[in-house]
C-alpha cells in the first residue's frame, strides 16, 4: 500500500466550476501538507503548505487538512483554462524528503 | 521561475554509459534534494544534501551517486545506466535541512528538471 494516495484522474471541468483535488494517506507522522502544480512535466511550483490540521485561503485556492481522517484536500474556485495542470500532494514528516501523490491530472474547459 | 537551476535540460544516451546533472539551488539556501519522476513511479526521493554532507536517503540505486560542493551547487551522477532509467530528474532546495527546524517546515522550490532518455 502507498503512503500517499491520489486519484489520477483525469478530471475535466469547464470553466468556472469548483474543483475538489484529494488525498488520503497512512503515515500519522505526516505533519507538512503541500499542493504542487505541475505544468507538463515541468518543475512542480509550490501552491498551498499547511502545517497540522486546519484550512488555509489564498486566492481562489483553498487547502484543507483533516489528521484524524488522514484526509487532505485542495479546492480551486471560479477554475480557469490556465489551472488545467497537474496537481500533486506532497506529505513530510518532521525530517526533510517529500513524500508524493501519483498526482491528478485537471483540465478546465473554456 | 524558483531561483533553481539544472542542466542540462535534455539528455540522451545509451545504455552502460555514465551522465552527470548538475543542480544549483536558490541564493540562501543550503539544503538540496534529487527527486525522480518516472511515468510509473511519480515523483520519488533519492537524496539529501545539506551544507555539502548527506542527510537522508531515499530509493537511490547503488549506480546513482551524488554530491554537493562548496559553492553548494550538486551534481548527481547516473553510472551503467539503463532503459529504466529514463526518466525526468529534479533537483530541489531548501534553506533548512529538517521540516521542524524552520518556520513553515523546509518549503522545497524544484527546478525545471532533466530530461533523460536511456536509448
Amino acid at each position: 500500500q502507498k503512503e500517499v494516495e491520489q486519484d489520477p484522474g483525469p478530471l475535466s471541468v469547464p470553466e468556472g466550476a469548483i474543483v475538489s483535488l484529494n488525498c488520503t494517506y497512512s503515515n500519522s507522522a505526516f505533519q507538512y501538507f503541500m499542493w504542487y502544480r505541475q505544468y507538463s512535466r515541468k518543475g512542480p511550483e509550490l501552491l498551498m503548505y499547511t502545517y497540522s490540521s486546519g484550512n488555509k485561503e489564498d486566492g481562489r485556492f483553498t487547502a484543507q487538512v483533516d489528521k484524524s481522517s488522514k484526509y487532505i484536500s485542495l479546492f480551486i474556485r471560479d477554475s480557469q483554462p490556465s489551472d488545467s495542470a497537474t496537481y500533486l500532494c506532497a506529505m513530510q514528516t518532521s525530517g526533510s524528503r517529500l513524500t508524493f501523490g501519483e498526482g491528478t491530472q485537471l483540465t478546465v474547459n473554456p | 521561475d524558483s531561483g533553481v537551476t539544472q542542466t542540462p535540460k535534455h539528455l540522451i544516451t545509451a545504455t552502460g554509459q555514465r551522465v552527470t546533472l548538475r543542480c544549483s539551488p536558490r541564493s540562501g539556501d543550503l539544503s538540496v534534494y534529487w527527486y525522480q519522476q518516472s511515468l510509473d513511479q511519480g515523483l520519488q526521493f533519492l537524496i539529501q544534501y545539506y551544507n555539502g554532507e548527506e542527510r537522508a536517503k531515499g530509493n537511490i540505486l547503488e549506480r546513482f551517486s551524488a554530491q554537493q560542493f562548496p559553492d553548494l551547487h550538486s551534481e548527481l551522477n547516473l553510472s551503467s545506466l539503463e532503459l529504466g532509467d529514463s526518466a525526468l530528474y529534479f533537483c530541489a532546495s531548501s534553506v533548512a535541512a529538517l521540516a521542524g527546524g524552520y518556520a513553515g517546515g523546509n518549503t522545497q522550490y524544484f527546478g525545471p528538471g532533466t530530461r533523460l532518455t536511456v536509448l
